[in-house]
Order: C-alpha cells, then sequence, then structure tokens
C-alpha cells in the first residue's frame, strides 16, 4: 500500500518558487519524511527529510504541516536544472527499513 | 555524501548471457543496496548487500537470477544471469549516508539492454 500521494505533474515558471505537496495520512510517529529527486538519465538524488520541524538546506525546504499528515517540498527559485521526478517517501529512520519509491511527482521547470 | 561509480554505464546483451555491474564507493560503508528502473517505472530493490554476509533478497528477486558478491567495504557487484529482454532496465547501486538519518546516496546507474 502506498504510504504517500503525490500529483502526477507539475510545471513552475524559472525562477519562481516550486511547491511540490505530498499526502502521507497514515504517518505513523516515528517515521520520516524524505525526498529525493531524479534528473533524467542519473540516479535519484537525497534532498532533505524531517520529522516533525520545518527544515532547510542548501537545496530545498521542508514544511511539515502540525499534525504530520502531509508536507511541501519547496525549492525557492526553480531553475532549468530543477525539471525532474519528485519522490516523498515516508519510512522510519532505520536501516531495518527499505526505501519504498512511488511514482513522485514529474517536474518541469518553463523558461 | 559518499561519491559512487558504477562500471558499465551501459550494455547491450545478448539473451542467455550474463553481465556483472560494479559498484565502487570512495569511502567504507556498511551496507550497500541495489535496485532496478524498468523503463518509465520506479525504483525496485533488488536486494540489500552487508560485506561479509549474504545478500538480503526481496520478494520476487533470487540469488541465482542476481548474485551480489561484497567482497570489502567499498565495492560490490551485481550479476543479472541468464538474461532476457525483460531484464532490460537501468540498475543502481546505493549506499547509507553517514549522519545517522538512514539517507542513501546513488550511483549513477547501468542501463542494460537485452536483445
Amino acid at each position: 500500500d502506498a504510504k504517500t500521494t503525490q500529483p502526477t505533474s507539475m510545471d513552475c515558471a524559472e525562477g519562481r518558487a516550486a511547491n511540490l505537496p505530498c499526502n502521507h495520512s497514515t504517518i505513523s510517529g516515528n517515521e520520516y519524511v524524505y525526498w529525493y529527486r531524479q534528473i533524467h538519465s542519473q540516479g535519484p538524488q537525497y534532498i532533505i527529510h524531517g520529522l516533525k520541524n520545518n527544515e532547510t538546506n542548501e537545496m530545498a525546504s521542508l514544511i511539515i504541516t502540525e499534525d504530520r499528515k502531509s508536507s511541501t517540498l519547496i525549492l525557492p527559485h526553480a531553475t532549468l536544472r530543477d525539471t525532474a521526478v519528485y519522490y516523498c517517501i515516508v519510512r522510519v529512520a532505520s536501516n531495518a527499513e527499505k526505501l519504498t519509491f512511488g511514482t513522485g511527482t514529474r517536474l518541469t521547470i518553463i523558461p | 555524501s559518499a561519491v559512487i561509480s558504477q562500471k558499465p554505464s551501459r550494455d547491450i546483451c545478448q539473451r542467455g548471457t550474463s553481465l556483472t555491474i560494479q559498484c565502487q564507493v570512495d569511502s567504507q560503508v556498511t551496507m550497500m543496496f541495489w535496485y532496478r528502473q524498468q523503463p518509465g517505472q520506479s525504483l525496485t530493490l533488488i536486494a540489500t548487500a552487508n560485506q561479509g554476509s549474504e545478500a538480503t533478497y526481496e520478494s520476487g528477486f533470487v540469488i541465482d537470477k542476481f548474485p551480489i558478491s561484497r567482497p570489502n567495504l567499498t565495492f560490490s557487484t551485481l550479476t543479472v544471469s541468464n538474461m532476457s529482454p525483460e531484464d532490460s532496465s537501468i540498475y543502481l547501486c546505493s549506499v547509507e549516508g553517514r549522519d545517522g538519518f538512514y539517507e542513501q546516496y546513488f550511483g549513477p546507474g547501468t542501463r542494460l539492454t537485452v536483445t
């Protein structure tokens, strides 16, 4: 059973903020939200993860709702190189829990 | 993050043959993972490889078809045996990060086409 729901595709204008939503209404208390992306013909790239607090790094920001049932990945100033499939994954932070990729959101940055 | 390389980057093979894919990491890691990505699909975990022990295979994947070696902490191989066109996929290895949050870092992948 899928733990997350993401839109199939989104477009965003270059230079604008790209906001990618993810629903994870059945998330457990010990499960983190991880985001990866896969640029065409490359291996997936880890972006960011969070438990309940908002997180920011050099790539993106992650906003998690207070009830933790949804989150949004924000790319603050999207560039053409951000065109990729973005995967939202919910899992326990443990090497016993495998990383399960869903279908993700295909984000296209429009010049 | 770790720097991961894979060889070959791509290959075209005939059915019935086998191909061994190499994965090299620039630092010592405990766990390495092998994934398959069929055309137009998402990634599927094949197996987890720990150094010094047998690989653990996911449902639908067997050792006879996908034997894995893990001779040391920086290297692993995946062999795709007795290939058929259905094995045409991208094969990726990954390793865990070292910050304790169990994120994974992926190699560039090996694009395999079986004719």
